[in-house]
Formats: structure tokens, C-alpha cells, sequence
């Protein structure tokens, strides 16, 4: 196993345009969190999935987001309509309940509206 | 006031030098993160402690649950230490996170 995966690494939009993150947890692994990191600043919560339940949400995640889990694996975090305050960092991390909750962060995905 | 906040935000040191983060939390714990983060995003998680204390090579963390505080210690650090560290609290299934503490070694 490698981990956690995230793709695109990279991500630079019009303002408008709607993108979407995908992440693929470690393999097992039933939690899975999004959070968004701007400069200079620890991770923000987003949302989090137990399995494909989604179970809490930010008051961060506006409308113009939605995160996805649809078979309990991978998770898919889609932005609509971007703005450019939306730039950030967006990480996913995962974490297996019965491990104690040890939390795999991946690389986190980038990006930029411009 | 953040639920976790870290000191210092920065911090540069010389290589060999002895080097403590500090982390004050004000939620409730089952377990809390030390998160190592590189330039370009990745993060390591370098320990989860829920007691006491644990090493691991140059790194030691330590907590102490009554005061709501925990502190990471590096020694003998070195350039590749450069990185941001973060304090993060587990409280239930919600994870709160310190803005991090920048750490620069020179050589």
C-alpha cells in the first residue's frame, strides 16, 4: 500500500469553473477526512465519511461544495463555481477506527483560481 | 482563541542545537498528533500520544493531560528537520489543528 493518494497534485482554474479532487485512502480504511490548508495556517475541517456516510460537515463547506464517498473507498471533493478565495491547499487524510485512530494525511491537492 | 495553539510560529536554530515546540489545547482529548509537513504539503505523522511520553530516534513528545499541554523535543536537530510541525487534537471524531510551528536549522 502507498498510502494516501490524492490527484490532481496540481490544479489551476478560471474563476467559475468547477473542479473536483479525488482521493484514495489507505486500503481498509474507514474514515475519511477533507480539510483545506491556506498559507501560513494548520488544516481547516471540511468534512469526514465513515465508510460512504458522510457524518459531519464544516460550516467551511459552502454550497458550492460537495464531497462524495460512494463506495466506501475512494472520495471525491467537487468545488462549483470556484472563486479565487478558494485557492488553497486541499488535503485528505484517512484513518482505520479500530487502529486508534492514527490519522495518513496524503500529499494534498493544490490549487490556484485565477 | 484557537482550540489548539502552538509556540513558537517560528523558529530558527543552529545544527546540534536542542529544540522544544510547545502545544496548548483547550478541548477534549483522546489522543493528540505531532504532524511533520514539508515544503510542497506532505505530512508525516511523527506521533499520536493519548499519556506520558514517547521517542523515537531525535524525537521525543511528551503530554501531560491535566495541564493540557504537550511539547515535542528534537535533539541534536539538523538541517533536514526543516519543516513546519503541528499539534493536532483528537477529540471524538473531530480533529483540531494548531497553525504549526515553522522550524528552520542552519547549518
Amino acid at each position: 500500500d502507498t498510502g494516501v493518494s490524492q490527484d490532481p497534485r496540481h490544479k489551476i482554474t478560471k474563476r467559475g469553473q468547477n473542479v473536483t479532487f479525488r482521493c484514495d485512502p489507505i486500503s481498509e480504511h474507514n474514515r475519511l477526512y477533507w480539510y483545506r490548508q491556506t498559507l501560513g495556517q494548520g488544516p481547516e475541517f471540511l468534512t469526514y465519511f465513515q465508510n460512504e456516510a458522510q457524518l459531519e460537515k464544516s460550516r467551511l463547506l459552502s454550497d458550492r461544495f460537495s464531497a462524495e464517498r460512494p463506495k466506501g473507498s475512494f472520495s471525491t471533493l467537487e468545488i462549483q463555481r470556484t472563486e479565487q478565495g478558494d485557492s488553497a491547499m486541499y488535503l485528505c487524510a484517512s484513518s482505520l477506527v479500530t487502529s486508534g485512530n492514527t490519522i495518513y494525511f496524503g500529499e494534498g491537492s493544490w490549487l490556484t483560481v485565477v | 482563541k484557537n482550540e489548539v495553539e502552538q509556540s513558537p510560529q517560528n523558529l530558527t536554530a543552529q545544527e546540534g542545537e536542542f529544540i522544544t515546540i510547545n502545544c496548548s489545547y483547550s478541548v477534549g482529548i483522546s489522543a493528540l498528533h505531532w504532524l511533520q509537513q514539508h515544503p510542497g504539503g506532505g505530512i508525516v505523522s511523527l506521533f499520536m500520544l493519548s499519556s506520558g511520553k514517547k521517542k523515537h530516534g531525535r524525537l521525543i513528545a511528551t503530554i501531560n493531560i491535566q495541564e493540557k499541554h504537550s511539547s515535542l523535543h528534537i535533539t541534536a536537530s539538523h538541517p533536514r528537520d526543516s519543516a513546519v510541525y503541528i499539534c493536532a487534537v483528537r477529540d471524538g471524531n473531530q480533529f483540531y489543528f494548531g497553525t504549526g510551528t515553522s522550524l528552520t536549522v542552519i547549518p
